[in-house]
Protein backbone atom coordinates (compact mmCIF):
# COMPACT_ATOMS: atom_id res chain seq x y z
CA UNK A 1 0.00 0.00 0.00
CA UNK A 2 1.20 3.15 -0.79
CA UNK A 3 1.93 5.89 2.31
CA UNK A 4 3.05 9.48 2.29
CA UNK A 5 3.80 11.07 5.35
CA UNK A 6 4.17 14.70 5.50
CA UNK A 7 6.22 16.58 8.15
CA UNK A 8 7.88 19.70 9.24
CA UNK A 9 4.30 22.29 9.63
CA UNK A 10 4.29 24.50 12.27
CA UNK A 11 3.75 28.07 13.30
CA UNK A 12 6.60 30.95 12.11
CA UNK A 13 6.86 34.69 11.32
CA UNK A 14 6.57 36.09 8.39
CA UNK A 15 9.44 36.21 6.89
CA UNK A 16 10.57 33.09 8.21
CA UNK A 17 11.44 29.77 6.91
CA UNK A 18 10.27 25.96 6.89
CA UNK A 19 11.19 23.13 5.60
CA UNK A 20 8.58 20.29 4.94
CA UNK A 21 9.12 16.72 4.07
CA UNK A 22 7.34 14.04 2.75
CA UNK A 23 8.51 10.32 3.18
CA UNK A 24 7.03 7.70 1.00
CA UNK A 25 6.50 3.70 0.58
CA UNK A 26 4.78 1.02 -1.10
CA UNK A 27 5.88 2.39 -4.34
CA UNK A 28 9.10 3.33 -6.10
CA UNK A 29 9.79 6.86 -5.77
CA UNK A 30 12.42 7.14 -8.04
CA UNK A 31 9.80 6.21 -10.88
CA UNK A 32 7.43 9.12 -10.25
CA UNK A 33 7.38 12.41 -10.52
CA UNK A 34 5.99 14.07 -6.90
CA UNK A 35 3.64 17.05 -6.64
CA UNK A 36 2.98 19.52 -3.15
CA UNK A 37 -0.68 20.84 -3.00
CA UNK A 38 -1.89 23.53 -0.88
CA UNK A 39 -4.69 24.16 0.96
CA UNK A 40 -5.57 27.35 3.06
CA UNK A 41 -8.21 26.80 5.85
CA UNK A 42 -11.81 26.86 4.78
CA UNK A 43 -10.84 27.17 1.25
CA UNK A 44 -9.60 25.10 -2.17
CA UNK A 45 -6.83 23.45 -3.51
CA UNK A 46 -3.65 25.34 -5.28
CA UNK A 47 -1.39 22.68 -6.83
CA UNK A 48 2.44 24.36 -5.64
CA UNK A 49 4.98 22.76 -7.05
CA UNK A 50 6.27 19.36 -8.50
CA UNK A 51 9.53 18.14 -9.82
CA UNK A 52 10.60 15.52 -12.07
CA UNK A 53 11.78 11.66 -11.02
CA UNK A 54 15.67 12.81 -11.81
CA UNK A 55 14.84 16.02 -10.04
CA UNK A 56 15.95 17.72 -13.36
CA UNK A 57 12.88 19.66 -14.04
CA UNK A 58 10.85 21.79 -11.69
CA UNK A 59 7.90 23.79 -11.81
CA UNK A 60 6.53 25.70 -9.57
CA UNK A 61 3.10 28.66 -9.48
CA UNK A 62 4.06 32.00 -9.45
CA UNK A 63 3.06 33.40 -5.96
CA UNK A 64 6.19 30.88 -4.93
CA UNK A 65 8.86 31.50 -7.33
CA UNK A 66 12.03 32.45 -6.11
CA UNK A 67 10.60 31.85 -2.37
CA UNK A 68 9.87 28.02 -2.20
CA UNK A 69 12.66 25.25 -3.75
CA UNK A 70 11.28 21.46 -4.17
CA UNK A 71 13.60 19.08 -4.31
CA UNK A 72 14.09 15.31 -3.68
CA UNK A 73 16.03 12.33 -2.42
CA UNK A 74 15.41 9.51 -3.85
CA UNK A 75 17.90 7.57 -1.72
CA UNK A 76 15.69 8.18 1.26
CA UNK A 77 12.27 8.01 -0.73
CA UNK A 78 11.52 11.61 0.56
CA UNK A 79 10.25 14.60 -0.88
CA UNK A 80 10.82 18.32 0.39
CA UNK A 81 9.45 21.96 0.04
CA UNK A 82 12.34 24.71 0.89
CA UNK A 83 9.54 27.22 1.69
CA UNK A 84 11.50 30.76 2.75
CA UNK A 85 10.13 34.66 2.89
CA UNK A 86 7.17 33.41 3.80
CA UNK A 87 3.87 35.35 3.67
CA UNK A 88 0.55 35.19 5.89
CA UNK A 89 -1.27 34.15 2.52
CA UNK A 90 1.21 30.74 2.40
CA UNK A 91 -0.88 29.77 5.73
CA UNK A 92 -2.13 26.48 4.87
CA UNK A 93 -2.03 22.60 5.05
CA UNK A 94 0.52 21.40 2.56
CA UNK A 95 0.15 17.69 0.64
CA UNK A 96 2.41 15.74 -0.94
CA UNK A 97 0.75 13.86 -3.67
CA UNK A 98 2.18 11.14 -6.44
CA UNK A 99 3.00 11.92 -9.65
CA UNK A 100 1.73 14.93 -12.00
CA UNK A 101 -1.70 14.06 -11.73
CA UNK A 102 -1.51 13.28 -7.75
CA UNK A 103 -2.71 9.61 -7.65
CA UNK A 104 -2.08 9.53 -3.98
CA UNK A 105 -1.97 11.96 -1.26
CA UNK A 106 -0.74 12.09 2.37
CA UNK A 107 -2.83 13.48 5.27
CA UNK A 108 -1.02 17.09 5.34
CA UNK A 109 0.77 19.21 7.30
CA UNK A 110 0.13 22.68 8.79
CA UNK A 111 1.76 25.46 7.73
CA UNK A 112 0.67 28.83 10.45
CA UNK A 113 2.49 32.07 9.22
CA UNK A 114 1.71 35.02 11.88
CA UNK A 115 3.39 37.52 14.04
CA UNK B 1 -3.26 31.36 -16.63
CA UNK B 2 -6.26 28.96 -17.36
CA UNK B 3 -9.24 29.04 -15.37
CA UNK B 4 -11.62 26.12 -14.14
CA UNK B 5 -15.09 27.27 -13.49
CA UNK B 6 -17.13 24.27 -11.41
CA UNK B 7 -21.26 24.46 -10.78
CA UNK B 8 -22.75 24.59 -9.40
CA UNK B 9 -20.91 25.18 -5.77
CA UNK B 10 -23.44 23.92 -4.26
CA UNK B 11 -25.37 20.56 -4.47
CA UNK B 12 -27.87 19.41 -2.53
CA UNK B 13 -28.85 15.50 -3.68
CA UNK B 14 -31.14 13.28 -1.77
CA UNK B 15 -30.12 9.66 -1.11
CA UNK B 16 -30.00 7.32 -4.10
CA UNK B 17 -30.60 10.35 -6.99
CA UNK B 18 -28.59 11.25 -9.81
CA UNK B 19 -25.59 14.28 -9.36
CA UNK B 20 -24.01 16.14 -11.64
CA UNK B 21 -20.89 18.64 -11.40
CA UNK B 22 -19.74 20.91 -14.55
CA UNK B 23 -16.27 21.87 -14.81
CA UNK B 24 -15.58 24.58 -17.86
CA UNK B 25 -12.15 25.55 -18.50
CA UNK B 26 -10.69 29.00 -20.21
CA UNK B 27 -8.70 27.30 -22.93
CA UNK B 28 -9.19 23.79 -24.26
CA UNK B 29 -7.24 21.07 -22.41
CA UNK B 30 -6.29 18.95 -25.47
CA UNK B 31 -2.41 18.28 -24.71
CA UNK B 32 -0.09 18.23 -27.77
CA UNK B 33 0.29 14.57 -26.87
CA UNK B 34 -3.68 14.26 -27.95
CA UNK B 35 -4.82 13.37 -24.46
CA UNK B 36 -6.94 15.86 -21.88
CA UNK B 37 -5.51 16.10 -18.42
CA UNK B 38 -8.62 16.77 -16.59
CA UNK B 39 -8.98 15.18 -13.35
CA UNK B 40 -11.51 14.90 -10.80
CA UNK B 41 -10.85 14.67 -6.67
CA UNK B 42 -12.95 13.82 -3.72
CA UNK B 43 -12.39 15.69 -0.05
CA UNK B 44 -14.05 14.56 2.40
CA UNK B 45 -15.05 16.04 5.55
CA UNK B 46 -11.81 16.09 7.05
CA UNK B 47 -10.15 13.92 4.91
CA UNK B 48 -7.17 14.24 2.27
CA UNK B 49 -7.93 14.68 -1.19
CA UNK B 50 -8.69 11.20 -3.33
CA UNK B 51 -8.38 11.21 -6.99
CA UNK B 52 -11.24 9.65 -9.03
CA UNK B 53 -11.05 10.47 -12.52
CA UNK B 54 -8.14 11.16 -14.71
CA UNK B 55 -7.87 11.84 -17.78
CA UNK B 56 -11.49 12.79 -18.28
CA UNK B 57 -12.98 9.49 -17.84
CA UNK B 58 -10.38 6.91 -16.67
CA UNK B 59 -11.69 5.76 -12.35
CA UNK B 60 -9.51 5.21 -10.19
CA UNK B 61 -8.87 1.85 -8.41
CA UNK B 62 -11.48 1.16 -6.12
CA UNK B 63 -13.27 4.25 -7.17
CA UNK B 64 -17.49 2.84 -7.41
CA UNK B 65 -18.86 2.40 -10.79
CA UNK B 66 -21.95 4.84 -10.15
CA UNK B 67 -18.93 7.59 -11.00
CA UNK B 68 -17.92 8.72 -14.25
CA UNK B 69 -16.62 11.31 -15.78
CA UNK B 70 -17.19 12.70 -19.36
CA UNK B 71 -16.30 15.57 -21.73
CA UNK B 72 -13.75 17.43 -24.15
CA UNK B 73 -12.12 20.50 -25.06
CA UNK B 74 -13.43 23.21 -22.42
CA UNK B 75 -16.59 21.35 -20.83
CA UNK B 76 -16.48 18.28 -18.50
CA UNK B 77 -19.08 16.81 -16.16
CA UNK B 78 -18.51 14.61 -12.91
CA UNK B 79 -21.75 12.07 -13.12
CA UNK B 80 -23.14 10.07 -9.78
CA UNK B 81 -25.63 7.40 -10.87
CA UNK B 82 -27.33 7.62 -7.49
CA UNK B 83 -25.92 9.47 -4.55
CA UNK B 84 -24.86 7.42 -1.45
CA UNK B 85 -24.12 8.86 1.99
CA UNK B 86 -20.31 8.24 1.90
CA UNK B 87 -19.87 10.50 -1.38
CA UNK B 88 -20.70 14.10 0.91
CA UNK B 89 -17.70 16.27 0.54
CA UNK B 90 -16.00 18.73 -1.93
CA UNK B 91 -15.66 17.71 -5.08
CA UNK B 92 -13.01 19.72 -7.48
CA UNK B 93 -11.73 19.25 -11.00
CA UNK B 94 -8.57 20.05 -12.16
CA UNK B 95 -6.31 20.67 -15.21
CA UNK B 96 -2.81 19.46 -15.74
CA UNK B 97 -2.34 20.70 -19.25
CA UNK B 98 -1.39 24.15 -18.97
CA UNK B 99 0.27 23.38 -15.39
CA UNK B 100 -2.13 23.30 -12.87
CA UNK B 101 -5.07 25.01 -11.54
CA UNK B 102 -8.18 23.49 -9.58
CA UNK B 103 -11.72 24.51 -9.98
CA UNK B 104 -13.29 25.97 -7.41
CA UNK B 105 -15.24 23.14 -5.39
CA UNK B 106 -18.47 21.80 -5.69
CA UNK B 107 -19.87 21.25 -2.06
CA UNK B 108 -21.95 17.87 -2.24
CA UNK B 109 -24.59 17.47 1.01
CA UNK B 110 -27.33 14.62 1.18
CA UNK B 111 -30.97 16.65 1.48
Amino acid sequence: EVYLVESGGGSVQPGGSLRLSCAVSGFTFSSFWMTWVRQAPGKGLEWVANIKQDGSEKYYVDSVKGRFTISRDNAKNSLYLQMNSLRAEDTAVYYCATGRYMSNWGQGTLVTVSS
Amino acid sequence: DVVMTQSPLFLPVTLGQPASISCRSSQSLVYSDGDTYLTWFQQRPGQSPRRLIYKVSNRDSGVPDRFSGSGSGTDFTLKISRVEAEDVGVYYCMQGTHLYTFGQGTKLEIK
